[in-house]
Parts: structure tokens; sequence; C-alpha cells
């Protein structure tokens, strides 16, 4: 029953590396979401995408880019990892209904926690 | 912009106690409220929302909301906890219209026995 699968559940990456996090929902969801989950601060929205190849800038992008070649697959990708990039991020999917939209809820993947070195 | 504020970090209760957690947003516009809650290790969940209509919120496993728009306020209560009830509870706000989802800080409540 599984909707939402992130890949990774934990990840320990050098600093540098390039890391590659997938996300794919089998819902035929059109919007996807990537946030950072960290202690005190919440869910913040890194990026997120309405429908394939578009995205938009959440509240905090610096250092992270995105790919969605296909619906169901959601990709965020850090081009050279920082420790400060250390936390646990979430991807998310939702429906897409014009006005609508802001009323769907999201459904969440289980998260991937990674540990920069 | 829409910001979402959770008064307490952490909530310690004793089991069968009365609990609300507090959510306060920032604006007026009309806007769609959510409490999620995320178990240990696992992903957030829905546990309430609120579109329209009535402004109290029924929710899964006995939880309940009360939209105040003067106080620009969505408080989460439960009127008897039970252990299982352990978890971090997020409440989040869109302005209606739109796709992003602004969570606040999260509050952390621990179910004593």
């Amino acid at each position: 029953d599984v909707k939402v699968t992130q890949s990774s559940r934990y990840l320990v990456k050098r600093t540098g590396e390039k890391v590659f996090l997938e996300c794919v929902q089998d819902m035929d969801h059109e919007n996807m979401f990537w946030y950072r989950q960290d202690p005190g601060l919440g869910l913040r929205l890194i990026y997120f995408s309405y429908d394939v190849k578009m995205k938009e800038k959440g509240d905090i992008p610096e250092g992270y880019s995105v790919s969605r070649e296909k619906k169901e697959r959601f990709s965020l990708i850090l081009e050279s990892a920082s420790t400060n990039q250390t936390s646990m991020y979430l991807c998310a999917s939702s429906l897409y209904d014009g006005s609508l939209s802001g009323a769907n809820v999201l459904t969440f993947g289980a998260g991937s926690r990674l540990t920069v070195l | 912009a829409q910001s979402v504020t959770q008064l307490d970090s952490q909530v310690p209760v004793f089991e069968e106690a009365p609990v609300e957690l507090r959510c306060n947003y920032s604006s007026s516009v009309s806007v769609y409220l959510f409490w999620y809650v995320q178990y240990p290790n696992q992903g957030l969940q829905l546990l309430l929302k609120y579109l329209s209509g009535s402004t109290l919120v029924k929710g899964i496993n006995g939880f309940e909301a009360e939209f105040n728009k003067s106080q620009t306020s969505f408080h989460l209560r439960k009127p008897s906890v039970h252990i299982s009830d352990t978890a971090e509870y997020f409440c989040a706000v869109t302005d209606r219209g739109a796709q992003k989802l602004v969570f606040g800080q999260g509050t952390r409540l621990t179910i004593n026995p």
C-alpha cells in the first residue's frame, strides 16, 4: 500500500559529493514537493513541481536542484554536499485541482535521513 | 508571506489527561488549515483539515481542532490522550488557490504513564 517511496532511508556522504535523492509516487499526482525537516524549524520547502519538467523554488532552494522527467518521479540533487545539508528530507505529492489545489492533502514518503561528513 | 507559529515546542502530559496544541497563522486572508502527525521514524500523515463551513473540525484518533478567524488560530485538542499519541504534530496553512503548504515548527507530544 506504499504510495510515495523514497529510495534511501539513510545515506552518509562526504563533503563535496554529488547526492541524488529519489522519490516515486504511484497515485498519478501532478504536484510533487521536497521538504527539509530540522528540529525546531519544522518543514521547509526546497522545491516543488506541478508538472513534468516544471519546477518552482521554495523557501530554501540554495544548494539544491531538482529534476522531474516523468510524472511519477521527482529527484532532489545536491550538487556538492555540505555539512549544513545534514538533515531529514521528505518528499510529498498531491493532486492539482486548479484553485482548489491548496485543499488537497499531501501524501508523504517515509523520509531520507542524510548525513554529510 | 504566510507563516505559522506553534507556540509550544514540547508538551508533556499524563495518559488520559486532556491536551491542547496551539497554532497561530499570520494572515487573515482566506486559508486552508491542516494538522499533520509524524509518528517516530515515519513520514507525516493527515490528522484533520479545515477548508470551509463549521469551525470545529474532527479528525482521526479522537482529535479535533477549532478555526478562529478573528484570532488567526487553529488549536488542536484531545480530551483524553493515550500512549500511542506520542508523536510530533505539525500545523500547516495554505492560501486558497496556492499550491504550497507552510508548516509550523512542530510540537512534540510526550505521554507519561
